[in-house]
């Protein structure tokens, strides 16, 4: 069964740094994309990073240069750095897995239940 | 940057059918996906390649995708679909994933 567990949120205050991490089961990470989507309190769904099982990584234009995605294989374990916080960042912050069987018909098809962060000072 | 537009809301009564729609330059070239979110739950599968349900989705969730907009089809309205709705494509300009703004369906 395959499963993603989210850890690492909490409060934070802006400038600082947090890093999450998504312990994943069933499947093994480094044959995957595995992405982080987040929602801010209220509001729609926004993309945040993806990991290819080649290692290649793309970013949101509102994250990069301040976010760094990254795994570790020998954990199955999917990581997010998420550096410079600012109040706008606060967000549940999901891991998703991305199925990949087709050329561009890429989709989540399994999510973790999340971690809040909440930046506030 | 592609640009996915949903409506805010959508209601319809039981039994009816509810139809959510997004918007999209061509985005019936595109693959696109469906996900039900509700409250307090993180999003869930429920249409995806235009028009496939994963398992143990019900039939009467369809999607189709031409032109300009997507639509994801509830036929048969239950209480238990009240929910947010969001639609989904990938941009391969850019490798970056693109949702719509999300749609609340309330059964009224």
């Amino acid at each position: 069964e395959v499963q993603l567990v989210e850890t690492g949120g909490g409060l934070i205050q802006p400038g600082g740094s947090l890093r999450l991490s998504c312990a994943a089961s069933g499947f093994t990470v480094s044959s995957n994309y595995l992405s982080w989507v987040r929602q801010a309190p209220g509001k729609g769904l926004e993309w945040v990073s993806v990991i290819y099982s080649g290692g290649y990584t793309f970013y949101a234009d509102s994250v990069k240069g301040r976010f760094t995605i990254s795994r570790d294989n020998s954990k199955n374990t999917l990581y997010l750095q998420m550096n410079s916080l600012r109040a706008e960042d606060t967000a549940m912050y999901y891991c998703a897995r991305v199925s990949h069987s087709n050329y561009g018909r890429y989709y989540f098809d399994y999510w973790g239940q999340g971690t809040l962060v909440t930046v506030s000072s | 940057s592609y640009v996915l537009t949903q409506p805010p809301s959508v209601s319809v009564a039981p039994g009816q059918t509810a139809r959510i729609t997004c918007g999209g330059n061509n985005i019936g070239s595109k693959s696109v996906h469906w996900y039900q979110q509700k409250p307090g739950q993180a999003p869930v599968l429920v249409v995806y390649d235009d028009n496939d349900r994963p398992s143990g989705i019900p039939e009467r969730l369809s999607g189709s995708n031409s032109g300009n907009t997507a639509t994801l089809t509830i036929s048969r309205v239950e209480a238990g679909d009240e929910a947010d709705y969001y639609c989904q494509v990938w941009d391969s300009s850019n490798d970056h994933w693109v949702f719509g703004g999300g749609t609340k369906l309330t059964v009224l």
